[in-house]
Order: C-alpha cells, then structure tokens, then sequence
C-alpha cells in the first residue's frame, strides 16, 4: 500500500516547455485533488475529480490541464511553462464518505527558469 | 469565492506554554478538516469536524467548530519542540472543493 505516489518530486524546466506531474494512489479513492504551494501562500487548489471521468476547476486552474481516465491516476499538465507556475505541487486523494482526510502525496517541487 | 483565513500567520511559542490558532470560513462550512506540515514534508490529516459547536481532543491538540460552522480553532497545550510545523486549517462548503487556509507556522523556542 503506497499510499499517494508524485513523480517527478523535482523537476526544472525552461519557460514554453510542457510537461506532466504524475500522480497515483492505491487506495481506491474516488476524490483526487491538485494543489499547488508558495511561499507563504497556503494551498491553492489548481483542479479536482471526484471519480474517473469526472474533473473540474479550482481556484487558480489556468495553465493546466487534467484528466481522470482511472480512478488511480490524476495526471497535471503544463500546458506552456512560465515562471509564476515555480512552487511546489501536492496531489492529495480522499475517499467521498464523510470523516476521511485527505491524504497527500510527498510533491513535485517545479522550478521555470 | 470561498475564501479561509487563519490567524495568526506565525507563532513563536516558548517550550511548555499553550497556544491557540484561529480559522474564518466567509462561508458556511459542511466540515472542517486540520492539517499539519512538518518543514520540508507535505500536509498530514489531523482531523474533521462535522458537527456545530463539536470539541474533538487528540492528547494535547484541542479542535473545536463554532455555532455557526463558519470558525474554529486549535489549542495545543504544553507545546513540545515535535509541535513544529505550520498548522492548516481546510473547510469544506456545498459541493467536493476543499479550500485551505493560509496556515499558521509554529516555532518553538526551547
């Protein structure tokens, strides 16, 4: 049982570039989240699903794209990279049923030189 | 949009002493959920109130939801130099989005 799995946890990219933030949990949760972290900033959620299939927008949501094609993978794209998207991002899963937390993965910590 | 605050932002607390942080929902909650990050790690789940007015106790960690379900509050009594850390608070409104709070970071002075 690994719990919630990020790949890369760093990574650095040139501004335009695009990539992929992969997530993965075992748990068979039907809730998966995307949060990225500044710097005195708390967590601000980027997108969320809440089942295969099914994904929407969070707070700060431009410049990303998801998909849920299996309830255990929740990959984050870069669409065009640029130096405000530098943070460190969180993916976090939870069942839907009432008193479960979420658990989060360890992150990706992204720099965009 | 929804939007959580959390006071205060740092808190220095000497080794022993007690401590409280405070959280502000602009909207109604369904559940509120605290976390704790460690320096360098990431957010770990603590707990979730669900209930108006609900105290919930883990050892010296005390949470407690307000009336309105708009507020609550974490106290920590004793504070040990493993308290570290920055404390999230995280509620949860109508529909699936959990939004957090700015934190409050915990520095403990031996």
């Amino acid at each position: 049982n690994a719990g919630v799995t990020q790949t890369p946890k760093f990574q650095v990219l040139k501004t335009g570039q695009s990539m992929t933030l992969q997530c993965a949990q075992d748990m068979n949760h039907e809730y998966m989240s995307w949060y990225r972290q500044d710097p005195g900033m708390g967590l601000r959620l980027i997108h969320y699903s809440v089942g295969a299939g099914i994904t929407d927008q969070g707070e700060v949501p431009n410049g990303y794209n998801v998909s849920r094609s299996t309830t255990e993978d929740f990959p984050l794209r870069l669409l065009s990279a640029a130096p405000s998207q530098t943070s460190v991002y969180f993916c976090a899963s939870s069942y839907s049923q009432p008193n479960y937390g979420y658990t989060f993965g360890s992150g990706t910590r992204l720099t965009v030189v | 949009g929804q939007q959580v605050m959390q006071i205060p932002q740092y808190q220095h607390v000497q080794e022993g002493e007690d401590f409280t942080t405070y959280c502000n929902s602009s909207t109604t909650l369904s559940n509120i959920q605290w976390y704790k990050q460690r320096p360098g790690g990431h957010p770990v789940f603590l707990i979730q109130l669900v209930k108006s007015g609900e105290v919930k106790k883990q050892k010296r960690l005390t949470f407690q939801f307000g009336e309105a379900k708009k507020n609550s509050s974490l106290h920590i009594t004793a504070t040990q130099t493993t308290d570290v850390g920055t404390y999230f608070c995280a509620g949860q409104a109508a529909g699936n989005k959990l939004t957090f709070g700015g934190g409050t970071r915990v520095l403990v002075k031996p």
